[in-house]
């Protein structure tokens, strides 16, 4: 089955900085990638994703690259500010004919202001 | 407009009793998935479920089961409770059985003592 490792888990950053989390992944059968927020005591909440058609994707502050041939995708986030204070998990959807994702460890990121 | 909505948000319950979660999805969600995450990892697979059916199951003993009904809403039950069994347990709706996002609910913080 899949196997998602995630890397760092735990980072701190000064307001305004960039952070990047990065993922990889080992079933190369895996098509969909989402990048999860979760707060202290919050649900997880879907904050960017990214499918196995395209290298690149932007919201605003947040990008998510993918390289199929690495197995490899990051999170980065710019001028970071206090608020983006969470854990955040990547996960991958293995072809399994259902809908099952396999979860990172997580990366606790710390914006000090 | 009601995101996922989950019930009840905390539990406590004695090893060997059972225990019954429930989940309503977004409205318009035809599937729901259930995951289990321990303090400080990434949620796991339970189970999902779409049009009623069990579509795909995860690496979890027997004791855990679940049903989704007419209304798309669904159950997760837990039978002779372990302490192991303590964990955050988020449950997740989407459009369809796969390639559409997961949007998940706020848990049910569940602790066996």
């Amino acid at each position: 089955g899949e196997n998602v490792e995630q890397h760092p888990s735990t980072l701190s950053v000064q307001e305004g900085d960039s952070a990047v989390i990065k993922c990889t992944y080992s079933d190369s059968a895996s098509n969909y990638f989402p990048w999860y927020k979760q707060e202290l005591g919050k649900r997880p909440q879907l904050i960017i994703d990214i499918r196995s058609n395209v290298g690149e994707k932007k919201d605003q502050r947040i990008a998510v690259t993918l390289n199929k041939t690495a197995k490899h995708f990051s999170l980065h986030i710019t001028e970071t500010q206090p608020e983006d204070s969470a854990v955040y998990f990547c996960a991958a959807r293995e072809d399994t004919g259902f809908q099952k994702l396999v979860f990172g460890t997580g990366t606790r990121l710390l914006v000090s202001p | 407009d009601a995101g996922v909505t989950q019930s009840p948000t905390h539990l406590i319950k004695t090893r060997g009793q059972q225990v019954t979660l429930r989940c309503s999805p977004i409205s318009g969600h035809k599937s729901v998935s259930w995951y289990q995450q321990v303090l400080g990892q990434g949620p796991q697979f339970i189970f999902q479920y779409y049009e009623k059916e069990e579509r795909g199951r995860g690496n979890f003993p027997d004791r855990f089961s679940a049903r989704q009904f007419p209304n798309y809403s669904s159950e997760l039950n837990v039978n002779a409770l372990l302490l192991g069994d303590s964990a955050l347990y988020l449950c997740a709706s989407s459009l369809w059985d796969r390639d559409t996002e997961a949007f998940f609910g706020q848990g049910t913080r569940l602790t066996v003592v």
